[in-house]
């Protein structure tokens, strides 16, 4: 069964500097997509970043950046210039097509704080 | 385009009874997922329905259904509730099976049990 770990329950950045949250996952499927979803107090999750195991380039989206290592298992997330909008629950999570059925695996996120 | 939408947002309820909450998907997305999220945890999947069938279930119990309509939105029911039952119920949708696929959530269902 596929696995999501967030090791980091807890995060936090000065404003305008950069943090990474860190994901590890297992899987025996080859071909595979991972997410990193933004949860606010609002509680929709919100995409911020997916990537495809099988492109070995790394996804970037703005201020958001991955650093995946399929060899590794490993998809962090690097968020640049910190605002105090991007404070929120991050949610790792790995797309499984296993069986038929299309899901998402989730870890069990971290919280970011962002200081002023 | 609206966005995944989802009804209620917040009710409570009691021990033992019945509880019907719905989902609307993004215009064009045929499949409709559904998942439970307790508080400090994150989101575990219970079902995914793709052109009114059924096609994945997770580890949740009998007492946890769902449906597709025609128009593919859905329907989760739980029965004879307990206060375990009690999350955030949040629904995805996505525009078919593919392996390209984003994956879209709505804003959830705030369930009490008490």
């Amino acid at each position: 069964a596929q696995t999501v770990t967030q090791s980091q329950p807890e995060m936090s950045v000065q404003e305008a500097e950069t943090v990474t949250l860190s994901c590890t996952y297992d899987t025996s499927e080859s071909d595979y997509y991972l997410f990193w979803y933004k949860q606010p107090p609002s509680r929709q999750m919100i995409l911020v970043i997916r990537q495809e195991a099988y492109k070995q380039q790394n996804a970037t989206e703005n201020r958001f950046s991955v650093n995946f290592q399929k060899a590794a298992k490993s998809f962090s997330l690097k968020i640049s210039d910190s605002q105090l909008g991007d404070a929120a629950m991050y949610f790792c999570a790995y797309r499984s097509l296993q069986g038929g059925s299309e899901k998402l695996v989730f870890g069990k996120g971290t919280k970011l704080t962002v200081n002023p | 385009d609206a966005g995944v939408t989802q009804s209620p947002t917040h009710l409570i309820k009691t021990r033992g009874q019945q509880v019907t909450l719905r989902c609307s998907p993004i215009s064009g997305h045929k499949s409709v997922s559904w998942y439970q999220q307790v508080l400090g945890q994150g989101p575990q999947f219970i079902f995914q329905y793709y052109e009114k069938e059924e096609r994945g279930r997770g580890n949740f119990p009998d007492r946890f259904s769902a449906r597709q309509f025609p128009n593919y939105s859905s329907e989760l029911n739980v029965n004879a509730l307990l206060l375990g039952d009690s999350a955030l119920y949040l629904c995805a949708s996505s525009r078919d099976r593919s392996s390209g696929n984003t994956i879209y959530f709505g804003e959830g269902s705030w369930l009490t049990v008490v």
